[in-house]
Order: structure tokens, then C-alpha cells, then sequence
């Protein structure tokens, strides 16, 4: 079965340093993978997406994340972090189901919840 | 923003009654699903659909039924409510089989 880990719960930074959101996941085949964004009362919001291909994935808001299959990861990355970005993120891995006509159903982690010091 | 509108936003019901929430797309998007978030679990999948009346249970399916009667409307049912069963539920919609999900923006239902 898929599973998907996001060790650290919380996370606080300055506002202006670096991020890095750590994902590492479990599955057999190749995966599909995501981040999304969740600010407080309000649904999900996918950031980018890793179908295939280019391994370094650019999103919006100035998100990137990069598939490292060696080690089963797919770190979320921003250079400069600002205020607006406090919120909770989710990292997802899904694949195609092995029967056609069905869904993939994807699989999330908890979550890790930034926190951006003014 | 997909077009995905939960409804209702908000609910608070009495243990043992039953309740629906609806999850209504205007994307005409053939996959739709039903999640629940909760501290600590991130988010789970309840049910989903791969087209109207062709649906599937996920992995925490147990006291809840779905049904899409139109491609537009996915309802998921709660029997017969208990308290573990407050939470947040969040419909997804999708294009493709493999995603990206859109999520509509939640139902916060307290069971009391």
C-alpha cells in the first residue's frame, strides 16, 4: 500500500530565509506526486505536481519541489518565504489504478504546519 | 478556482440521525471524491467516483454511502451519525484518472 510521511509537524521560519517541507513517500511503482496548500477554513490547494520527466517540478507561488527516487522524497523548496505562506502543507502520492474506468486515489501525509516570523 | 460547492458549510447534528452532504461540480469532471480531515490523520478517503452511478469505497468508508445520480453531484450519507464521526469533509473533483484533485472548500460537521 502507498503511504506518505512528513516527519516535521511544525515548522517555523523567518520571513525572507529558505524552506524546505520534507516528503518522503512509499510506493512500489512510479509514483505520482503533489504538494497542496491548505490556509485556515479553506480547501486544498495544489501547488505543483510530478507526473514524469523533469525531476525538478516548479509550482506556483514560487514552490518547487524535486523527485529523488534513490530516496523515496519529493522535498518541497522555496528560496525567500514570506508572511502569506503560513500555512499548513500536505504532500500527496497517488498512480494510475490498475484497472481503466476506476480513480487513482491518493494517499496523504499529515501535514506540516509553517509558521513565518515576522 | 474549480467550480466545487459544498454544502452546507456547517453542521451540527444529534448522534444516531442521519445526514447528507452534498458536493455539487459545474467542471463536468468525470472523477469526484469524498475525504475527511482530521488532526493528526491528514486527509482520508471516504468514497469516490469514476462516473455517475460507478462508485468505490475507500479506506474509511464504514458508516457512509454515496451516491451520483448526475455527473454534477456527488452526495455522501451518514446513516446513522456518531461522534466519531465529526469532523471536516472535503469533496475533490478531478479531470484525469491519475489527478491533480480540486478541493472544494469543506463541510465542518460536529456530531454532538
Amino acid at each position: 500500500a502507498q503511504s506518505v510521511t512528513q516527519p516535521d509537524i511544525h515548522i517555523t521560519v523567518s520571513e525572507g530565509a529558505s524552506l524546505e517541507l520534507r516528503c518522503n513517500y512509499s510506493y512500489g511503482a512510479t509514483p505520482y506526486l503533489f504538494w497542496y496548500v491548505q490556509s485556515p477554513g479553506q480547501g486544498l490547494q495544489l501547488l505543483l505536481k510530478y507526473f514524469s520527466g523533469d525531476t525538478l517540478v516548479q509550482g506556483i507561488k514560487g514552490f518547487e519541489a524535486e523527485f529523488k527516487r534513490s530516496q523515496s522524497s519529493f522535498n518541497l523548496r522555496k528560496p525567500s518565504v514570506h508572511w502569506s505562506d503560513a500555512a499548513e502543507y500536505f504532500c500527496a502520492v497517488g498512480s494510475l489504478p490498475g484497472r481503466t474506468g476506476t480513480a487513482s486515489k491518493l494517499t496523504f501525509g499529515t501535514g506540516t504546519r509553517l509558521q513565518v516570523t515576522l | 478556482d474549480a467550480g466545487i460547492t459544498q454544502s452546507p458549510r456547517h453542521k451540527v447534528t444529534e448522534t444516531g440521525t442521519p445526514v447528507t452532504l452534498r458536493c455539487h461540480q459545474t467542471e463536468n469532471h468525470r472523477y469526484m471524491y469524498w475525504y475527511r480531515q482530521d488532526p493528526g490523520h491528514g486527509l482520508r478517503l471516504i468514497h469516490y467516483s469514476y462516473g455517475v452511478k460507478d462508485t468505490d469505497k475507500g479506506e474509511v468508508s464504514d458508516g457512509y454511502s454515496v451516491s451520483r445520480s448526475k455527473t454534477e453531484d456527488f452526495l455522501l450519507t451518514l446513516e446513522s451519525a456518531t461522534s466519531s464521526q465529526t469532523s471536516v469533509y472535503f469533496c475533490a473533483i478531478s479531470e484525469s484518472q491519475a489527478g491533480p484533485l480540486h478541493f472544494g472548500n469543506g463541510t465542518r460537521l460536529t456530531v454532538t
